[in-house]
C-alpha cells in the first residue's frame, strides 16, 4: 500500500499562473485535510473532506479551492499564484475523525 | 477559536529527558495530539490523549489535564534521532479537524 501519495514534490511558479496539487490515498479513510507549512511555523487547514463530495473551509482557505468526486482523491487547486503562497502544503487523512492523521510527503511550491 | 501555546525550543544531551508543554484554548474539546516532524520530513503521529492522565509508548509519554487545558509530551533517554520539531494539536468543538500548535524545536547534542 502506497499510503498517502502527493505530486508534485517540488515545484515553481509565477505570479498570476495555477496549479493543481494532487493527493491520493489507498487507505479508504473518508477524511482528507490539505495544511500548508510556512518554515518554522506550525500547520494551518486550508480545506478538508469527511467524504465524497463534502467540503468545508479550514482556517486559510483564500486563494485555494478543492474537490471530492472519489474517497481516494482530493486535489487541491491554486488560482491566481501570490508570493503568499510559497509554502509547504501536506495533505492528510484519518480513519477515526481527527485522533490520528497520516500526512503525504509534502508539496514544497515557490511562487516567484 | 482555538489557540495552543509551546516553547520555540528546546536543547537537551544525549540521555536526557525533556518536557514539552503545550497550554490551549478551545471551545469543546475532544482530545489533545502530539506529532513529530523532521526537518524536511512530514510530520507523523506520535500519541493522543483524550481523558487525563499518562499515556506511555516506548520512551515518549504524554499527559492531559483536561481541567488545566495543559498538556505535556515527555522525552526519555534522549537520542540523536530524536531532534525534530514537535508539535501539540487539539481537536476541537468541530471534532472533525485538528488545529496545530506552533511546534517545539528540540536539539539533541551529543
Amino acid at each position: 500500500n502506497a499510503g498517502v501519495t502527493q505530486t508534485p514534490k517540488f515545484r515553481i511558479l509565477k505570479i498570476g499562473q495555477s496549479m493543481t496539487l494532487q493527493c491520493a490515498q489507498d487507505m479508504n479513510h473518508n477524511y482528507m485535510y490539505w495544511y500548508r507549512q510556512d518554515p518554522g511555523m506550525g500547520l494551518k487547514l486550508i480545506y478538508y473532506s469527511v467524504g465524497a463530495g463534502i467540503t468545508d473551509k479550514g482556517e486559510v482557505p483564500n486563494g485555494y479551492n478543492v474537490s471530492r468526486s472519489t474517497t481516494e482523491d482530493f486535489p487541491l487547486r491554486l488560482e491566481l499564484a501570490a508570493p503568499s503562497q510559497t509554502s509547504v502544503y501536506f495533505c492528510a487523512t484519518t480513519l477515526d475523525r481527527a485522533n490520528e492523521q497520516f500526512f503525504g510527503p509534502g508539496t514544497r511550491l515557490t511562487v516567484l | 477559536g482555538q489557540s495552543l501555546e509551546q516553547p520555540s525550543e528546546v536543547t537537551a544531551v544525549e540521555g536526557a529527558i525533556v518536557q514539552i508543554n503545550c497550554t490551549y484554548q478551545t471551545s469543546g474539546f475532544y482530545g489533545l495530539s502530539w506529532y513529530q516532524q523532521h526537518d524536511g520530513g512530514a510530520p507523523t503521529f506520535l500519541s493522543y490523549n483524550a481523558l487525563d492522565g499518562l499515556e506511555e509508548t516506548g520512551r515518549f509519554s504524554s499527559f492531559l489535564s483536561r481541567s488545566d487545558s495543559y498538556g505535556y509530551l515527555l522525552l526519555q533517554e534522549l537520542q540523536m534521532k530524536d531532534s525534530a520539531s514537535y508539535f501539540c494539536a487539539v481537536r476541537g468543538a468541530a471534532g472533525n479537524k485538528l488545529t496545530f500548535g506552533g511546534g517545539t524545536r528540540v536539539l539533541v547534542k551529543p
